[in-house]
């Protein structure tokens, strides 16, 4: 069974750190393209990143472009977010999600991230 | 604001057909693969319909989708409150680089 369990998300002051997991498992994570997609509570689905299969090509959405940094670590089944100078309207519900032949075949539950002071 | 354009709610009676309408552009949907998703209450986000109008395994088929140029369309058939949710159409862009553009979303409410 595909499983996405996102980790990391938190309480943390505008212009911190945070970094987010994405633990896999159920498939082969080495072959699928990875994205970050993150929801304000009650809004709309926002894309964030994305992460080729073997972690050379990234591309980022211009609102978070040289503040987050996607990363991938297929030894470890393992995808990553981290998030630097975080500002207030960057609170939101981060999930991850793979990309196999459809966009966005499966999930994870999300991780809540809250930029406040 | 949101890529794609999708109305705001729609509602229906149990039993009713309805349709939720996604607009967009040649550099997404007129040139890529529609996607929709049903995001219940409190979860994630869970595909629906991919390719245009096929679904996954054991999305019942009172669930469809289809495309015509720069639009697409999510039919939901024998409507039942468990339907009652959010809906987002997804697309790649491929304007700058191929990645994924939403709709805004659609609540459907069963009355």
């Amino acid at each position: 069974e595909v499983q996405l369990v996102e980790s990391g998300g938190g309480l943390v002051q505008p212009g911190g750190s945070l970094r987010l997991s994405c633990s896999a498992s159920g498939f082969t994570f080495s072959s699928y393209w990875m994205h970050w997609v993150r929801q304000v509570p009650g809004k709309g689905l926002v894309w964030v990143s994305r992460i080729n299969n073997d972690g050379a090509s990234t591309s980022y959405a211009d609102s978070v472009k040289g503040r987050f940094t996607i990363s991938r670590d297929n030894a470890k089944n393992t995808l990553y977010l981290q998030m630097n100078s975080l500002r207030p309207d960057d609170t939101a519900v981060y999930y991850c999600a793979r990309e196999g032949a459809e966009m966005g075949d499966y999930w994870g539950q999300g991780t809540l991230v809250t930029v406040s002071s | 604001q949101s890529v794609l354009t999708q109305p705001p709610s729609v509602s229906a009676a149990p039993g009713q057909k309805v349709t939720i309408s996604c607009s967009g552009s040649s550099s997404n949907i007129g040139n890529n693969y529609v996607a929709w998703y049903q995001q219940l209450p409190g979860t994630a986000p869970k595909l629906l319909i991919y390719d245009n109008n096929k679904r996954p395994s054991g999305i019942p088929d009172r669930f469809s989708g289809s495309k015509s140029g720069t639009s697409a369309t999510l039919g939901i058939t024998g409507l039942q409150t468990g339907d009652e949710a959010d809906y987002y159409c997804g697309t790649w862009d491929t304007s700058l680089s191929p990645f994924w553009v939403f709709g805004g979303g659609t609540k459907l409410t069963v009355l």
